[in-house]
């Protein structure tokens, strides 16, 4: 059974600061991984979509990383804003019936 | 992209009674999911709602205590029957679509927040 486990469970940062939320899992044998936002009240937004072929994808100032072998992602954000601040989970998909597998997710706080 | 839509987004209920979550979608999926957020736990998948067949659900749920309809392919609805304090949680809904260079990612409403008394 997939086990996604996420550290730090909470993060508060000084705005401008670059930061790295970590994920991990235990079974590599994943079709991809995503990052998601969550919003209070405002469900899921998917951020990064990984293929399990890919080492990694970028989307701004959001860069996640995959190695499969070691059952590890890695979400950077640079120059990290207050508007950052949210739960970030990572979702690792398990194959062909889509299931995705989540993590607890990381409580990001940037303060002004 | 997809756009979804959940109905309520939040509700207070008595013990041993019935909440149905509707969900809509504003294009043609073909899967569509509901998941259940425990306070401080990760979401977790209830089931999987293909139209025009029944529901597959998870290790841990049951077709009579989570009914699901999904009547065409834009439309789904959960029901949480008989509940209980432990059943106070946030439900979403979700769809798997496809993007242009044939990944798919999945798509996720905004929650319906159950609180049961």
């Amino acid at each position: 059974k997939q086990e996604v486990t996420q550290i730090p469970a909470a993060l508060s940062v000084p705005e401008g600061e670059n930061l790295v939320l970590n994920c991990s899992f235990t079974d590599s044998a994943i079709y991809n991984l995503q990052w998601f936002r969550q919003d209070p009240g405002k469900g899921l937004t998917s951020l990064l979509l990984i293929q399990s072929s890919q080492r990694e994808q970028t989307s701004g100032r959001l860069n996640a990383s995959l190695d499969k072998s070691s059952g590890r992602s890695t979400l950077y954000i640079a120059a990290s804003q207050p508007g950052d601040s949210a739960t970030y989970l990572c979702a690792v998909g398990g194959g062909s019936n889509y299931k995705l597998t989540f993590g607890k997710g990381t409580l990001l706080t940037v303060n002004p | 992209s997809a756009v979804i839509s959940q109905k309520p987004s939040r509700d207070i209920c008595q013990r041993g009674t019935s909440l149905t979550i509707q969900c809509q979608v504003d294009s043609q999926v073909t899967m569509m999911f509901w998941y259940r957020q425990q306070p401080g736990q990760s979401l977790t998948l209830i089931a999987t709602a293909n139209q025009g067949s029944e529901a597959t659900y998870e290790s841990g749920f049951v077709i009579d205590k989570f009914p699901i309809s999904r009547p065409n392919l834009t439309f789904s609805t959960l029901t949480v029957s008989n509940m209980s304090p432990e059943d106070s949680s946030i439900y979403l809904c979700s769809v798997d679509f496809w993007l242009a260079g044939g990944s798919d990612t999945q798509y996720f409403g905004p929650g319906t927040r159950l609180t049961v008394l």
